[in-house]
């Protein structure tokens, strides 16, 4: 079975810009969550999708959106780059997203603000 | 809302050797998850062991063994004869165990520690 794949794997913005994230589950799987992870902040939780419904929020302002589709891909939105998006987003993803289910990481998007 | 504690930033092993990586967390729920994963320079997050808090029974996954003090509210992490392949940043993590929690459906991270193996 194939692993969680993201792309892009890394992405060069300038402040102000809009971007646009994607993951793809492994087959199957309905349940995705983002992180944002950072050398201050570590990692942290963005939100998490499950039927192309956010059932889950983290505490990130309004310029991170995402959604997802019927397939269970999903994207993942920032608005207005600041320089502190610089960060690594990570996907995960589970069956049906509850809590006994094992989360399977993507490899990542790295995404560098200028 | 829950917080996990890493206090060791960096800890080092010589190869073959056990090291133990400490886990504290804090929360008022009685049910819950708790987990390891492994992070190397690849980015990839990979589990590699979880715990039920219901389960007495400390987890083992081959050379991966926690300690689970449940009152102690500690999740420690034994790695025995290490290995190059186990240099990564390790991340110990909860999930609550109730779908009621805000906390079920989302990881609360540690701030992780940086593992290096010795040749």
């Amino acid at each position: 079975k194939a692993g969680v794949t993201q792309t892009p794997r890394y992405l060069i913005k300038t402040r102000g810009q809009q971007v646009t994230l994607s993951c793809s589950p492994i087959s199957g799987h309905r349940s995705v969550s983002w992180y944002q992870q950072t050398p201050g902040q570590g990692l942290q939780f963005l939100f998490e999708y499950f039927s192309e419904t956010q059932r889950n929020k983290g505490n990130f302002p309004g310029r991170f959106s995402g959604r997802q589709f019927s397939n269970s891909r999903s994207e993942m939105n920032v608005s207005t780059l600041e320089l502190g998006d610089s960060a690594l987003y990570l996907c995960a993803s589970s069956s049906g997203g509850n809590p006994q289910e094992t989360q399977y990481f993507g490899p990542g998007t790295r995404l560098l603000v200028l | 809302a829950q917080t996990v504690t890493q206090s060791q930033p960096e800890m080092s092993v010589q190869e073959a050797e056990t090291v133990t990586l400490s886990c504290t967390y804090d929360t008022s729920e009685s049910d819950y998850y708790l987990f390891w994963y492994k992070q190397p320079p690849s980015r990839q997050m990979i589990l590699v062991i979880r715990q039920e808090a219901y389960k007495q029974q400390n987890a083992t996954e081959n050379r991966f063994s926690v300690n689970f003090q449940k009152a102690a509210k500690s999740f420690s992490l034994k790695i025995s004869d290490s290995q190059l392949g186990d240099a990564a940043m390790y991340f110990c993590a909860y999930r609550s165990y109730f779908l009621s929690s805000g906390s079920a459906r989302q990881l609360t991270f540690g701030s992780g520690t940086q593992l290096t193996v010795l040749p």
